[in-house]
């Protein structure tokens, strides 16, 4: 089965930029999704089919897809993107979901 | 604006059948353009899919649980549903229903989650 690999934490300055990776074999031939989950709450998709922004998500959130990495990459971090961020994608008829990563905002 | 709600028991006993339905609210079910999904999330664990159904009736199901898992749909009521048989202490979970694009597969739309603990 298919499986996505996340790095199970980021740090980032304030203000700096994060850069969140999900690995998974040719990756870049599926559309992947990326979501955002605060404590107690659902996850909220903040990318979709790679690089789209829902209404409402921040220019600060972008994303890009190649080879066999995803990168979710939030610009000027702030402390209100400290989260667990998941990425996701259809292959063989599943969903897959990455395994998470906590970013830390220092 | 669609909404999604959950309902059912938060407490299962092992061995026993965890059924939850989830009510979609501000548009239809019956719409060509998605699936509709269950998601789950162990406490302090990561996001599985447990499987998804089309307003057809057409399903998937996620491999490691398809021999436990039914979903069904009644669109004269709007609703999905999940039965998840033959519960143990691992099934306990946050449950989320949500709605799924037929083509690229994102989950846009979540309910709140519910918590079920199974347990005697």
């Amino acid at each position: 089965s298919y499986e996505l690999t996340q790095p199970l934490s980021v740090s980032v300055a304030l203000g700096q930029t994060a850069r969140i990776t999900c690995g998974g074999n040719n990756i870049g031939s599926k559309n992947v999704h990326w979501y955002q989950q605060k404590p107690g709450q659902a996850p909220l998709p903040v990318i979709y089919r790679d690089s789209k922004r829902p209404s409402g998500i921040p220019e600060r959130f972008s994303g890009s897809n190649s080879g066999n990495t995803a990168t979710l990459t939030i610009s000027r971090a702030q402390a209100g993107d400290e989260a667990d961020y998941y990425c996701q994608v259809w292959d063989s008829s599943s969903v897959v979901f990455g395994g998470g990563t906590k970013l830390t905002v220092l | 604006q669609l909404h999604l709600q959950e309902s059912g028991p938060g407490l299962v006993k092992p061995s026993e059948t965890l059924s939850l339905t989830c009510t979609v609210s501000g548009g239809s079910i019956s719409s060509s353009t998605y699936y509709w999904g269950w998601i789950r999330q162990p406490p302090g664990k990561g996001l599985e899919w447990i499987g998804s159904i089309y307003y057809s009736g057409s399903t998937y199901y996620n491999v490691s649980l398809k021999s436990r898992v039914t979903i069904s749909v009644d669109t004269s009521e709007n609703q999905f549903s999940l039965n998840l048989s033959s519960v143990t202490a691992a099934d306990t979970a946050v449950y989320y229903c949500a709605r799924q694009g037929l083509g690229d597969h994102v989950f846009d739309y979540w309910s709140q989650g519910t918590l079920v603990t199974v347990s005697s």
